[in-house]
C-alpha cells in the first residue's frame, strides 16, 4: 500500500507570497492532519479535516487555511508568507478517529 | 494548556548501554503516541499506549503508559547505533485527532 505523498518535497518563496501544499492520504484513510515543524517551536497541529470538514485547528493565524476533497485529498494554503512560515509542513493520514497517524515525507518550505 | 514535556532533550549513549526516556504531559489523555524522525526525514510510529499500564515492546525498544502519573517511558535495551535518531511522544487531547508533541530527544548511540 502506497504512503502518504505530499507535493512538492521543497518549496522557495519570497515574502508575501502565497503557497499551496498538497498531500495524498493512504488509499482508504479518511482523516487527514497538517503539521508545521520548526527547530524553534517543535512540531505543532494545524488542523485537521475528515470526510471533506475540518474538525479540529490549531492556533495558527487566518493566513494557514486547508481544505478536504471527496477523494481525501488534502490541500494547504498560506497567503502572505512570512519568513517565520519557513519550515518542514507534515501530513498526515489515519483511517479512522483517534488510530494511529501515519506521516508524509514532508514539504519543506523556505521563505526568503 | 497542555504540554508535553521530554526529557531528556539529548542523550549520547554507549553500544551496548541502557536509558530511558521520559515524556511528562499535563492534563488527562488515554492515548499516547511515540514516534521516531531520523535527521531530514519524516515521522516513523512506533508505538501506541492505549490505556493505564499499556506496555508494548519492538526490538529493543519498550513503552509503558501511567495515566494517573501522565508519565510514558521509553525504554531503549542495549543500544545500538542504528537507533540514533530522534524520539518524540505524542498525545491527544479532548477525544480528537489534535495530536500535541513533546519536544523531542534526540538519541546518539556511539560504539
Amino acid at each position: 500500500k502506497a504512503g502518504v505523498t505530499q507535493t512538492p518535497r521543497y518549496l522557495i518563496k519570497t515574502r508575501g507570497q502565497q503557497v499551496t501544499l498538497s498531500c495524498s492520504p493512504i488509499s482508504g484513510h479518511r482523516s487527514v492532519s497538517w503539521y508545521q515543524q520548526t527547530p524553534g517551536q517543535g512540531l505543532q497541529f494545524l488542523f485537521e479535516y475528515f470526510s471533506e470538514t475540518q474538525r479540529n485547528k490549531g492556533n495558527f493565524p487566518g493566513r494557514f487555511s486547508g481544505r478536504q476533497f471527496s477523494n481525501s485529498r488534502s490541500e494547504m494554503n498560506v497567503s502572505t508568507l512570512e519568513l517565520g512560515d519557513s519550515a518542514l509542513y507534515l501530513c498526515a493520514s489515519s483511517p479512522d478517529t483517534r488510530v494511529t497517524q501515519y506521516f508524509g515525507p514532508g514539504t519543506r518550505l523556505l521563505v526568503l | 494548556e497542555l504540554k508535553v514535556e521530554q526529557n531528556p532533550l539529548f542523550l549520547s549513549m554507549q553500544e551496548g548501554k541502557n536509558y530511558t526516556i521520559y515524556c511528562n504531559y499535563s492534563t488527562t489523555s488515554d492515548r499516547l503516541y511515540w514516534y521516531r524522525q531520523d535527521p531530514g526525514k519524516s515521522l516513523e510510529s512506533l508505538f501506541v499506549l492505549l490505556s493505564n499500564g499499556a506496555v508494548k515492546q519492538e526490538g529493543r525498544l519498550m513503552a509503558s503508559l501511567d495515566t494517573k502519573a501522565r508519565l510514558s517511558t521509553l525504554h531503549i535495551t542495549a543500544a545500538v547505533h542504528d537507533l540514533s535518531a530522534t524520539y518524540f511522544c505524542a498525545v491527544d487531547i479532548d477525544n480528537t485527532d489534535k495530536l500535541i508533541f513533546g519536544t523531542g530527544t534526540r538519541l546518539q548511540v556511539f560504539p
